[in-house]
């Protein structure tokens, strides 16, 4: 079955560090990949996706993120954390063949304090 | 990407009663979907609502309990019948076009029933 796994339910950090949110998927056939943030009470914003061609995607916010076929992940890199980074950070995955759904994981909670 | 906006944006309901949620969106979407997330954890997805064509429900849910309307290309409505307090979540409309296959989310409904 399609799963996403994050193994961090909650990442500490300070402001300025860098941070690597962790994220696993399991498949056996391509997959399209996709970062979301949901800010508190907020909905989800996409940060960054991976559909094909270069396998570090930049996105929104100075995040980026790696495509690593061999080792199924997609983790979420930033060099600097900011305060306004706290929020909820989920990792999703779907198919590639017609509009499939999203896969989505655990979430991860980033808390960045000063 | 998309404007997306649900309406009522929170409530509180009372055991027994029904509530139907609106989702708008500034442009015409081919897909849109209906999701929840339960306190503290991911996002679930409900059904697919295509415009022309009668919801697509993922296992566990069921169209009696959850009836979507898709009338047009920009707009659908979720009602969560016959509430209880396990229907306490945040409902998440979510629209996509093949041609970017790319979800982008509503802000959400926050439903807490009593």
């Amino acid at each position: 079955a399609q799963s996403v796994t994050q193994l961090d339910s909650q990442v500490p950090v300070f402001e300025e560090a860098p941070v690597e949110l962790r994220c696993n998927y399991s498949s056996s056939v391509s997959v399209y990949l996709f970062w979301y943030v949901q800010y508190p009470n907020q909905g989800l914003q996409l940060l960054l996706k991976y559909l094909s061609g270069s396998t570090l995607v930049k996105g929104i916010n100075g995040f980026e993120a790696e495509f690593n076929k061999s080792q199924t992940s997609f983790h979420l890199r930033k060099p600097s954390v900011h305060i306004s980074d706290t929020a909820e950070y989920f990792c999703a995955r779907r198919g590639v063949l017609g509009f499939q759904k999203l896969v989505f994981g655990t979430g991860t909670r980033l808390l960045v304090s000063p | 990407s998309a404007v997306i906006s649900q309406k009522p944006s929170r409530d509180i309901c009372q055991r027994g009663t029904s509530l139907t949620i609106q989702c708008q969106v500034d442009s015409q979407v081919t897909m849109m979907f209906w999701y929840r997330q339960q306190p503290g954890q991911s996002l679930t997805l409900i059904a697919t609502a295509n415009q022309g064509s009668e919801a697509t429900y993922e296992s566990g849910f069921v169209i009696d309990k959850f009836p979507i309307s898709r009338p047009n290309l920009t707009f659908s409505t979720l009602t969560v019948s016959n509430m209880s307090p396990e229907d306490s979540s945040i409902y998440l409309c979510s629209v996509g076009w093949e041609s970017t296959d790319t979800q982008y989310f509503g802000p959400g409904t926050r439903l807490t029933v009593l």
